[in-house]
């Protein structure tokens, strides 16, 4: 089983839709989890973090952790086109010292259609 | 907005020649990172670096890889002698110790190895 699963896609919407992205993950010392964008040829740009379970929302976008089903969510609402890119899902299993390595699932391609 | 710059923004390269990659951190970012993209495929960790020394690194990072702090500023990975299968974009993140999790990337060098 892989670490981190997340559906590739693609994923297209029209603009104003509500966007819903996914990852679930097997290790269960994942404590942190983060959203990265990137677009074509670009590296990942980071959007939002979560630790451990719970939700966070940052304007349009809202980050969803549920630990006891080891999956998290990303909510978009209102999409634009602008948000058409590639989503990432990120984990680190922080305990101190120097675990301070992400693992990232495959990424989700978004687009939104005009 | 300060970020993570990389040069050069691509290289070709023949089959067993040496590589340098270089990565300008954010100026108060004191914990450093290697990871890498085969076409296609998830964002790989390969190494973590902070005070001068490898905290971490993947199995992928073999005796063919090594990283560098040479002057105070730049922090370079070296490839001693590159394979067809090290072409792959190449990213170098940062973060401040104490917020690990937010690990920002620069744009990225992508090899070419033919």
């Amino acid at each position: 089983q892989k670490e981190v699963e997340q559906d590739p896609g693609p994923l297209s919407v029209p603009e104003g839709a509500i966007v819903s992205l996914n990852c679930t993950y097997s290790n269960s010392a994942f404590q942190y989890f983060m959203w990265y964008r990137q677009y074509s040829r670009k590296g990942p740009e980071l959007l939002m973090y979560t630790y451990s379970s719970g939700n966070k929302e940052d304007g349009r976008f809202t980050a969803q952790v549920d630990k006891s089903s080891k999956y998290i969510s990303l909510f978009i609402r209102d999409s634009q086109p602008s948000d058409s890119a590639t989503y990432l899902c990120a984990m680190s299993a922080s305990s101190g010292g120097s675990n301070y390595k992400l693992t990232f699932g495959k990424g989700t391609l978004l687009t939104v259609n005009p | 907005e300060p970020e993570v710059t990389q040069t050069p923004s691509h290289q070709v390269t023949q089959m067993g020649q040496e590589v340098i990659l270089r990565c300008v951190p954010i100026s108060n970012h004191l914990y450093f990172y290697w990871y890498r993209q085969i076409l296609g495929q998830k964002v790989e960790f390969l190494v973590s670096f902070y005070n001068n020394e490898i905290s971490e690194k993947s199995e992928i990072f073999d005796d063919q890889f090594s990283v560098e702090r040479p002057d105070g500023s730049n922090f370079t990975l070296k490839i001693r002698s590159t394979k067809l299968e090290d072409s792959a974009m190449y990213f170098c993140a940062t973060s401040l110790q104490s917020f690990f999790y937010e690990q920002y990337f620069g744009p990225g060098t992508r090899l070419t190895v033919t």
